[in-house]
């Protein structure tokens, strides 16, 4: 059974562009979760999506969105990206949302310079 | 507002002997409480759960304790092996609500 892949792995972008991640879940979970994760911060909630509606938002500004696709695929997007974006971003899937599970990806490393 | 937190940022501790890892919250109505444990370029990996009834689960040489009261859970690794050095987070959630995380504890087996 694959497990969570994100994609891509790895990222170097410019202050002021915009960043495009994917998470693909593991078959059969619906709900995909995001968290940023930067040195002495932990895991901070970006928001949480189960069928395509977003269920849980964190305390991260606008600039910061997702989508969840029918076939339960997500993407975050961060629009005019800052010094302060660049983290580790994690996703996870669950089979059901808000009751834990949580399977994580690997990552995608995003430094903005 | 951090509703769950680890106070020590890092944790040494010699092959053989017990690790002991430490989490406080905040949020009493927290259902469930995880452990996760991660490798660098790796995602957190779930260790070990407890439920907000019980006090205490044990999986091998993983032990969660919860003390409601205290609003304190640790988690105890007998015997430490080098390959238990990672990070590890405590985690906490309400039923229907998101996963909490803690800043993580380093923990260092030394052999």
């Amino acid at each position: 059974k694959a497990g969570v892949t994100q994609t891509p792995r790895y990222l170097i972008k410019t202050r002021g562009q915009q960043v495009t991640l994917s998470c693909s879940p593991i078959s059969g979970h619906r709900s995909v979760s995001w968290y940023q994760q930067t040195p002495g911060q932990g895991l901070q909630f970006l928001f949480e999506y189960f069928s395509e509606t977003q269920r849980n938002k964190g305390n991260f500004p606008g600039r910061f969105s997702g989508r969840q696709f029918s076939n339960s695929r997500s993407e975050m997007n961060v629009s005019t990206l800052e010094l302060g974006d660049s983290a580790l971003y994690l996703c996870a899937s669950s089979f059901q949302e808000g009751a834990g599970g949580y399977t994580f990806g690997s990552g995608t490393r995003l430094t903005v310079v | 507002d951090q509703q769950v937190k680890q106070n020590s940022p890092s944790l040494s501790v010699q092959e053989g002997r017990i690790s002991i890892l430490n989490c406080d919250y905040t949020n009493s109505m927290f259902d469930y409480f995880l452990w996760y444990k991660k490798y660098p370029a790796e995602g957190p990996t779930f260790l070990i759960s407890i439920s907000s009834i019980k006090d205490k689960n044990e999986d091998g040489r993983f032990t969660v304790f919860l003390n409601k009261s205290a609003k304190h859970l640790s988690l105890h690794i007998v015997p430490s092996q080098p390959g238990d050095s990672a990070v590890y987070f405590c985690a906490a959630f309400e039923y229907g609500n998101k996963l909490v995380f803690g800043a993580g504890t380093i923990l260092r087996v030394k052999s």
